[in-house]
């Protein structure tokens, strides 16, 4: 079993929809990276968390410390929102282990 | 603008011969690091430098190597050693271990 878990690992919605993409990781961690990869494979950190909910306009991510879960939100869902999105849980000071991530598909 | 730069996007190499993958960034960044990326699976480290001249294996460091001669650049090569070398290749920076990653737009590999 990975350290890190992303549900679903397939994601089709309509535009304009609420998305929710979860990740969940077995062990303790001192932080935890969304991250977003375009289909040319480029990826862009979008949030970095250790508690809480972070909002950056239409992305919103939060984190459970105590369940060991992390939701990235996305509201009014958008074609150019597809892309995979990837959560990474950093352990301990330097080790970052990625979830397989979530590919995501918004059709107009 | 500040940024890393991976260059080639596409490489192509016969079996048996080393290639090197180039990533510079000009963030003023301590660390780097080096991820494998193959489908259906996450993200792993190849290995990582904290600082100039000392780097460290990630998790599958065999068949690779790098070095950390300037603080911009940290070039991997993909030995002969390494079995399966065909791979999407990703370097990143951060400014410390507990900071946002930065990364290039990524290396395809492909080895025949």
């Amino acid at each position: 079993k990975n350290e890190v878990e992303q549900s679903p690992q397939n994601l089709t919605a309509q535009e304009g929809e609420f998305i929710t993409i979860n990740c969940s990781y077995s062990v303790g961690i001192s932080a935890l990276h969304w991250l977003q990869q375009h289909p040319g494979g480029g990826i862009v950190s979008l949030f970095m968390l250790s508690s809480g909910k972070k909002k950056h306009g239409r992305l919103i991510a939060t984190i459970n410390i105590q369940e060991k879960h992390s939701s990235l939100h996305i509201t009014a869902s958008h074609p150019r929102d597809s892309a995979v999105y990837i959560c990474a849980a950093l352990l301990g000071a330097q080790k970052l282990v990625f979830g397989q991530g979530t590919r995501l598909t918004i059709n107009p | 603008d500040g940024g890393i730069t991976q260059s080639p996007k596409y490489l192509f190499r016969k079996e048996g011969q080393n290639v090197t993958l180039s990533c510079e960034q000009n963030l003023n960044h301590d660390a780097m690091y080096w991820y494998r990326q193959d489908p259906g699976q996450g993200l792993r480290l190849i290995y990582y430098s904290q600082i100039v001249n000392d780097f460290q294996k990630g998790d599958i460091a065999e068949g690779y190597s790098v070095s950390r001669e300037k603080k911009e650049s940290f070039p991997l090569t993909v030995t002969s050693a390494q079995k399966n070398p065909t791979a999407f290749y990703l370097c990143a920076s951060s400014s410390q271990y507990n900071s946002p990653l930065h990364f290039g737009n990524g290396t395809r590999l492909t080895v025949t």
